[in-house]
């Protein structure tokens, strides 16, 4: 398996602008995790889908965010319109219910730079 | 609500120097305990974990203690090497049943030099 697919791997944009950020997560897992880090907030979580259904999505800042799960390979992350403070590195990480929510595959990350 | 502390980093160490990576936790149950490993321009990875107090979990020369008495899971490791540079997080998931998403430490850098 090529492991958890993200893209774009790096974003620069201004402030005002849609920003998409795309996942695409190991086949048959059924737990998928947007994360975001940044230096003074660590690793967050934004929001987790179990079975292409959100379950949390206490951690999305605010409306400006928000995330889809179409089908079970696929998943994005939309921030509209982005600021210069939600400049980050956000992760998509999926994980198999069988053997535990918790143990996560991370992908490469996205790095999102709003001028 | 759950939280982790770690030891606020960076950490510069000699080769084959004794790594210590202090984590301690606040959790209302009995959660599961992890370390994930951050190397430069990659998403995170497991290292190890444990799930119940007493256990040690291990990986790739690194250990830690599930302690309940001390709510601590610090990282250890004898002997460390300049390919263990990397960011270190300690996580915990509330929940003998694991599917609870995982809270993370802020992260401890790690630079070893030769």
């Amino acid at each position: 398996d090529a492991g958890v697919i993200q893209s774009p791997r790096h974003e620069v944009t201004e402030m005002g602008q849609e920003v998409t950020l795309r996942c695409k997560p190991i086949s048959g897992h059924d737990y998928l995790f947007w994360y975001r880090q940044t230096m003074m907030r660590g690793l967050e979580l934004l929001i987790y889908f179990n079975n292409n259904v959100p379950i949390d999505d206490s951690g999305m800042p605010e409306d400006r965010f928000s995330a889809k799960m179409p089908n079970a390979s696929f998943s994005t992350l939309k921030i509209q319109p982005s600021e210069p403070r939600d400049s980050a590195v956000y992760f998509c990480a999926s994980s198999s219910g069988l053997s535990g929510a918790n143990v996560l595959t991370f992908g490469a990350g996205s790095r999102l730079t709003v001028l | 609500g759950n939280s982790v502390t770690q030891m606020e980093g960076p950490v510069t160490l000699s080769e084959e120097a004794f790594l210590t990576i202090n984590c301690t936790y606040t959790a209302t149950g009995y959660p599961s305990l992890f370390w994930y490993v951050q190397y430069p321009g990659e998403g995170l990875q497991l290292l190890l974990k444990a799930t119940k107090a007493d256990d040690k979990g291990s990986n790739k020369g690194f250990e830690a203690t599930y302690r309940k008495e001390t709510t601590s899971f610090h990282l250890e490791k004898g002997s460390v090497q300049v390919s263990d540079s990397a960011v270190y997080f300690c996580a915990l998931s509330d929940g003998p049943g694991g599917n609870t998403p995982l809270v993370f430490g802020k992260g401890t850098r790690l630079s070893v030099i030769a």
